[in-house]
């Protein structure tokens, strides 16, 4: 079985634009959760979708937004880009629900802000 | 909601030597708990987990871990250090619950250097 991958690996953006970042999940995982992972404050959870419907959000601010499609496949948009937004961005997948169900991540995207 | 510290951001072993990275976690009902290791410019990869059940858990590449309710901790050992052990350790508690989805708490992170 095919891994969760993330596209693209690397993106430079400039603040004030916005981004779109990609993520296929394992087939048949029903569960995407997204997260951001920087130096200064870890990894730090920002939301998960299921059956195209949120179902946990973090404290971001609503710049941060996402959607899944019904292929399970799920994007995530960050707008006006701020350079505190620079993080690898992990995607993860789930097969069950619930909370003991491990997650399955991607190699992640590096977003740099110039 | 639920928390995990990890104690000691970076740990330094020889090869061969005992592998021993702390996590306490602090939660409101019965955790999951898991460990993940990650890899320089990689995703994280689950070592193991711990749901219900025995309170040791195995994982991959000779990881255990031991669940230990009333020291509310879950630590990650290795008998023996490899040098491709190597990497960022992060432990991590289900923050969610069973219904809830699934969403993880994690850890700051341990840094594991293995010297020859």
């Amino acid at each position: 079985k095919a891994g969760v991958t993330q596209t693209p690996r690397y993106l430079i953006k400039t603040r004030g634009q916005q981004v779109t970042l990609s993520c296929s999940p394992i087939s048949g995982h029903r569960s995407v959760s997204w997260y951001q992972q920087t130096p200064g404050q870890g990894l730090q959870f920002l939301f998960e979708y299921f059956s195209e419907t949120q179902r946990n959000k973090g404290n971001f601010p609503g710049r941060f937004s996402g959607r899944q499609f019904s292929n399970s496949r799920s994007e995530m948009n960050v707008s006006t880009l701020e350079l505190g937004d620079s993080a690898l961005y992990l995607c993860a997948s789930s097969g069950q629900e619930g909370g003991y169900s491990p997650l399955h991540f991607g190699n992640g995207t590096r977003l740099t802000v110039t | 909601a639920q928390s995990v510290t990890q104690l000691g951001s970076h740990v330094s072993v020889s090869e061969g030597a005992l592998v021993l990275l702390r996590c306490n976690y602090s939660s409101s009902v019965p955790p999951y708990l898991f460990w993940y290791v990650q890899y320089p410019n990689q995703g994280l990869q689950l070592l193991l987990k711990y749901t219900t059940g025995a309170t040791l858990v195995k994982g991959i590449n000779g990881f255990e871990a031991e669940f230990k309710k009333s020291e509310t901790s879950f630590h990650l050992t290795k008998p023996s250090a490899h040098m491709s052990d190597a990497a960022e350790y992060f432990c991590a508690v289900s923050d969610s619950g069973t219904g809830g989805g699934n969403k993880l708490t994690f850890g700051t992170g341990t840094q594991l250097k293995v010297e020859l």
